[in-house]
């Protein structure tokens, strides 16, 4: 069985740092395409970054430059390094799984609050 | 970069068939997966690769990709239905995943 948990979540003030991690079982980060998926307050699913099989990583233009995404394959856990935070990056972070480039498996998700 | 667009919201009476669409530039040259996603829960895939349902989807829900629109059908719907449902591709031109902005579904 496969499972994701998230983790690292939390209220921080705007210009700080966090960092979210996602420990996976049933599955290796290492070979697997994954993806951080985020879900501001009534708002849609946005992309904030993906890791293909092969490494390439890509982030979307609004983290670029101040959160990075890495894998442990020790830990078998991914990581979302975010620093220089803002208001707009309040949401709940979801790390997904998938054998290709559609993601078959979802954590339960971590709050990031950027407030003051 | 390629955009995918999702009317806000569709209504169904119980028991009819709700469609939801999933609109982008030849989009049936594209695999779409669909997700659905309830209040307070992580999203689900429901439909993968246009039309393939996952272990345990109902043969209620399918899908379909041709032309500049793809589809999500739900036939005899249910309450247990009345979710949030969002597209999504990959974009070879760019090499990036799309997701659609999402279709609240009420019944």
């Amino acid at each position: 069985e496969v499972q994701l948990v998230e983790s690292g979540g939390g209220l921080i003030q705007p210009g700080g740092s966090l960092r979210l991690s996602c420990a996976a079982s049933g599955i290796t980060v290492r070979t697997t395409y994954m993806i951080w998926v985020r879900q501001a307050p009534g708002k849609g699913l946005e992309w904030v970054s993906v890791i293909y099989s092969g490494g390439t990583i890509y982030y979307t233009d609004s983290v670029k430059g101040r959160f990075i995404m890495s894998r442990d394959s020790a830990k078998n856990t991914l990581f979302l390094q975010m620093d220089s935070l803002r208001a707009e990056d309040t949401a709940v972070y979801y790390c997904a799984s998938g054998s290709g480039l559609v993601f078959d498996y979802w954590g339960q998700g971590a709050l990031v609050t950027v407030s003051s | 970069s390629y955009v995918l667009t999702q009317p806000p919201s569709v209504s169904v009476a119980p028991g009819k068939t709700a469609r939801i669409p999933c609109g982008g530039k030849n989009i049936g040259s594209k695999s779409v997966h669909w997700y659905q996603q309830k209040p307070g829960q992580a999203p689900v895939l429901v439909i993968s690769y246009d039309s393939d349902r996952p272990s345990g989807i109902p043969e209620r829900l399918s899908g379909s990709n041709s032309g500049n629109t793809a589809t999500l059908t739900i036939s005899r719907v249910e309450a247990g239905d009345e979710a949030d449902y969002y597209c999504q591709v990959w974009d070879n031109d760019s090499d990036l995943v799309v997701f659609g902005g999402g279709t609240k579904l009420t019944v």
